[in-house]
């Protein structure tokens, strides 16, 4: 089965800074979505990745897929409290497909002021 | 607003007993999924129905069961209760899962089982 692991687990950076987050799959890449979710909240959807270089950015964050390397990474530039959540990486397990996402473990973010 | 509406949000239950989580979709929405997010397992996908069929089965216990009703709602049937079933279980809904496009997730419902 699929596995996701997200580096680091946990990061504490200073508002302002920038920062990324890297997920990487022990199998082929389909499609890579990236999820953020408040403490004890649903999962809110940021981006979905569909092919090998393609990058996409929304506001202050961007994503990159990388297929050779089977990895993903999520960057956030001048974080901002508002930033502060879980993220999530999940990927389908076949092409063309949304269904049974497996996610990773995912990075727990925090922004001080 | 995912548009995606979970009842109950919160549950406290004891060893043993059964409990039901219902889920609403959103609208016109007509695959479900249904996970489970746990300290020590993270976020595990249990099952999917597409228009009240069973459509893929995960890690699901089979003391858990979940059927989708002609209206589309779903519901979430957690029997045998155990200590480890306590967690925040989520669920999703997407028009077509045969297409990419993005899971919509309720809130959840935090079920505590002591």
């Amino acid at each position: 089965s699929q596995e996701l692991e997200q580096s680091p687990q946990s990061l504490i950076v200073q508002e302002g800074k920038n920062l990324t987050i890297n997920c990487t799959s022990s199998k082929t890449l389909y499609g890579l979505y990236w999820y953020k979710q408040k403490y004890g909240e649903g999962l809110i959807f940021l981006m979905m990745l569909q092919k090998g270089g393609e990058e996409k950015s929304h506001e202050k964050i961007t994503a990159k897929l990388d297929e050779k390397k089977q990895q993903s990474s999520l960057h956030i530039t001048a974080s901002q409290p508002s930033h502060a959540g879980i993220y999530l990486c999940g990927a389908p397990p076949g092409p063309g497909t949304a269904s049974k996402l497996t996610f990773g473990t995912g990075t727990r973010l925090q922004v001080t002021l | 607003d995912s548009g995606v509406t979970q009842t109950p949000k919160h549950l406290i239950t004891a060893t043993g007993q059964r409990v039901t989580l219902r889920c609403s979709p959103r609208s016109g929405d007509l695959s479900v999924y249904w996970y489970q997010q746990s300290l020590d397992q993270g976020l595990q996908f249990l099952i999917q129905y597409y228009n009240g069929e069973e459509r893929a089965k995960g890690n699901i216990l089979e003391r858990f069961s979940a059927q989708q009703f002609p209206d589309l709602h779903s519901e979430l049937n957690l029997s045998s209760l155990e200590l480890g079933d306590s967690a925040l279980y989520f669920c999703a809904s997407t028009l077509n899962p045969g297409q990419d496009g993005e899971l919509f997730f309720g809130e959840g419902s935090r079920l505590t089982v002591l």
